[in-house]
């Protein structure tokens, strides 16, 4: 199974913009627009942040954008608040269901 | 609203079996393709299997292939995952997921909690 990276760590201060990468290969995000990112606060399940790169679910704030660029997605969070901090993962279809390794976001 | 609610976790001991239940509401369950993600503690997802609409097809990680079996029941609205020969390395939350396609897992469980332990 393909590996999607994540970069372990982000940090950022409140107000602030910050961006998360999520590399994947030709294989998955290269060749397809379905890369989803997901929201997880310890202790709580995770919840659908973006879907098919972009577009944001019922209820997500639109401080929450996605954009994809060969094999690499991006997560931006603009406007940070405290609320924010918690762990992110991508995912992409592809040969078969992986997740990222996941990113850890401080708000500082 | 889409529920998902999931129940069975508990402590096993290692070569032990245990079957995980999910209970689904609000949505019509028989549309969906349903997964089991699951979560070790202190790390990240993972992705465990996942059945097809009408139950035809399953598939499954590699490290569980052969020891753990995805079924559903359309009519009782619930999701199964069997799972046998446990390892310590099983120890998770698993996760009730709906795919709404394309690995769009959209609604989850709160988690049930198995620990593979002596």
């Amino acid at each position: 199974q393909s590996a999607l990276t994540q970069p372990a760590s982000v940090s950022g201060s409140p107000g602030q913009s910050i961006a998360i990468s999520c590399t994947g290969s030709s294989s998955d995000i290269g060749t397809y627009k379905y890369v989803s990112w997901y929201q997880q606060h310890p202790g709580k399940a995770p919840r659908l942040l973006l879907y098919e790169v972009s577009n944001r679910p019922s209820g997500i704030s639109s401080r929450f954008s996605g954009s994809k660029s060969g094999n690499t997605a991006s997560l931006t969070i603009s406007g940070l608040q405290a609320e924010d901090e918690a762990d992110y993962y991508c995912t992409s279809f592809g040969s078969s269901p992986v997740f990222g390794g996941g990113t850890k976001l401080t708000v500082l | 609203e889409v529920q998902l609610v999931e129940s069975g976790g508990g402590l096993v001991q290692p070569g032990g079996s245990v079957r995980l239940s999910c209970a689904a509401s609000g949505f019509t369950f028989s549309s969906f393709y349903m997964t089991w993600i699951r979560q070790a503690p202190g790390k990240g997802l993972e992705w465990v299997a996942h059945i097809k609409e009408d139950g035809s097809a399953q598939h499954y990680i590699d490290s569980v292939r052969g020891r753990f079996t995805i079924s559903r029941d359309n009519a009782m609205k619930s999701l199964y995952l069997q799972m046998n020969s446990l390892r310590a390395e099983d120890t998770a939350v698993y996760y009730c997921v709906r795919d709404s396609g394309w690995y769009r897992f959209e609604y989850w469980g709160h988690g049930t909690l198995v620990t593979a332990s002596s």
